[in-house]
């Protein structure tokens, strides 16, 4: 299958500064990407659907000023989480498609803001 | 919301055949039934994927209820690395736009 890439694999930040998640489609073009959070022993959560070329649309009850995504690229894809806090903590995952293929998963991220 | 039901877990012996069941008993016509696994601390993975008819790879097959309101994984000789969190997900359509909106899934515990 196709191969997604996220970049880092975890991370730990001090409360209060931001935190940027890399998401990477390595053998395919992807002009859609999502990204979702898992907290612990609980489903994905669907937070947004990122957008090569436009703005990102987030989920209901998502915040979008706290959750920057840019897909500057059609392999590429940031989330930034903007002053993090403990309660951000969590993994967060990202997904891509090609065109009319299945979706498939990066590795996730771990975040832990202490 | 996520559109289907799962156990929250099962049990199966190595080397057994592993029947998960998921009932989308809302399911329209134009939606695809699908399956991914999550094992501990990784992203999901992708199984299989079908419409209407019964599917086979080299990983699973899947069995289509003819009403489409229900269908079952077989992993037909499980191992303990099967050991994962199964996902059975509708999916409007199959383009890149469309979204993967995951349920609780079912926590597959393979016993040695």
């Amino acid at each position: 299958g196709a191969v997604v890439s996220q970049h880092p694999s975890w991370v730990i930040c001090k409360s209060g500064t931001s935190v940027k998640i890399e998401c990477r489609s390595l053998d395919f073009q992807a002009t859609t990407m999502f990204w979702y959070r898992q907290f612990p022993k609980q489903s994905l959560m669907l937070m947004a659907t990122s957008n090569e070329g436009s703005k990102a649309t987030y989920e209901q009850g998502v915040e979008k000023d706290k959750f920057l995504i840019n897909h500057a690229s059609l392999t590429l894809s940031t989330l930034t989480v903007t002053s993090a806090h403990p309660e951000d903590s969590s993994f967060y995952i990202c997904s891509a498609s090609d065109r009319g293929a299945d979706a498939f998963f990066g590795q996730g991220t771990r975040l832990t803001v202490v | 919301d996520a559109k289907t039901t799962q156990p929250p877990s099962m049990d199966c012996a190595e080397g057994r055949a592993a029947n998960l069941p998921c009932n989308h008993s809302t399911i329209s016509g134009n939606e695809y039934v699908y399956w991914y696994r999550q094992i501990h601390s990784q992203g999901p993975q992708y199984i299989i994927h079908g419409l209407k008819n019964n599917e086979t790879n080299e990983m699973a097959s899947l069995i289509i209820t003819e009403d489409r309101k229900s269908s079952t994984l077989i992993l037909p000789h499980a191992t303990l690395r099967d050991t994962a969190v199964y996902y059975c997900i509708v999916r409007e359509g199959r383009g890149a736009t469309n979204k993967l909106i995951f349920g609780t899934g079912t926590l597959l515990a393979v016993q040695p």
